[in-house]
């Protein structure tokens, strides 16, 4: 998905326990971006990366938790804390490379449909 | 911080109807400005951008908005929709007007088009 790869297309997770969405780019963007999606609600931001090693909270961060050890890798954990998980995630980087990330728009990967079971 | 409205939550039409979505970007200044599309059941792809300039843009399949300053506006429209056009379409801009901040989206407007 224009090099923005998310996986899996489906997640389920049993109450209490952590699950782990992977977002991988090839584009080589330093920055990435996880955003929630349910019906009516939009996209919100949950966590944002400008740079590898370091992270921001959006505005929905609790009970989620992210890591960006390697430039093209930026995974989301579900903790058990997110009292309501089951939702849409998407990834996204920048479209272009630039110091103002909003310039270009974003490119999303194809997302991961939680639902808790 | 900025906001994006998006007042319209569902719009039903009839193919060859005119469409026009509303979405309202809170800063009248100079600004980038999104309009993206998620077809059931795909991620979300950029139908079009707002940089500078013309405030009139066009988009892919047909689309196009037009950027009035002076009423925060940047309204999507299509002459004529086709049931293929049935989707969610999100209004975006920056969190802090110009070109600066994350993108922030509306809630989205749904389409279904009527064969």
């Amino acid at each position: 998905d224009g090099g923005i790869t998310q996986s899996p297309k489906y997640l389920f997770r049993k109450e209490g326990q952590n699950v782990t969405l992977s977002c991988e780019q090839n584009l080589n963007h330093d920055a990435m971006y996880w955003y929630r999606q349910d019906p009516g609600q939009g996209l919100r931001l949950i966590y944002y990366s400008q740079i590898v090693n370091d992270f921001q909270k959006g505005d929905i961060a609790e009970g989620y938790s992210v890591s960006r050890e390697k430039k093209e890798s930026f995974p989301l954990t579900v903790t058990s804390a997110q009292k309501n998980p089951t939702a849409f995630y998407l990834c996204a980087t920048p479209s272009g490379q630039g110091a103002s990330t909003s310039n270009y728009g974003y490119t999303f990967g194809s997302g991961t449909r939680l639902t808790v079971v | 911080a900025q906001s994006v409205s998006q007042h319209n939550h569902h719009v039903i039409l009839s193919e060859a109807a005119s469409l026009e979505l509303g979405c309202n970007y809170s800063y009248g200044g100079t600004v980038n400005l999104f309009w993206y599309v998620q077809y059931p059941g795909q991620h979300l792809q950029l139908l079009l951008k707002y940089f500078s300039g013309d405030p009139l843009v066009k988009g892919i399949k047909g689309f196009e908005a037009e950027f009035i300053k002076s009423k925060f506006s940047f309204n999507l429209r299509k002459p004529s929709v086709q049931w293929s056009d049935t989707a969610e379409y999100f209004c975006a801009g920056p969190l802090y007007g110009g070109s600066q901040g994350n993108l922030i989206f509306g809630k989205g407007t749904k389409l279904s088009v009527k064969p």
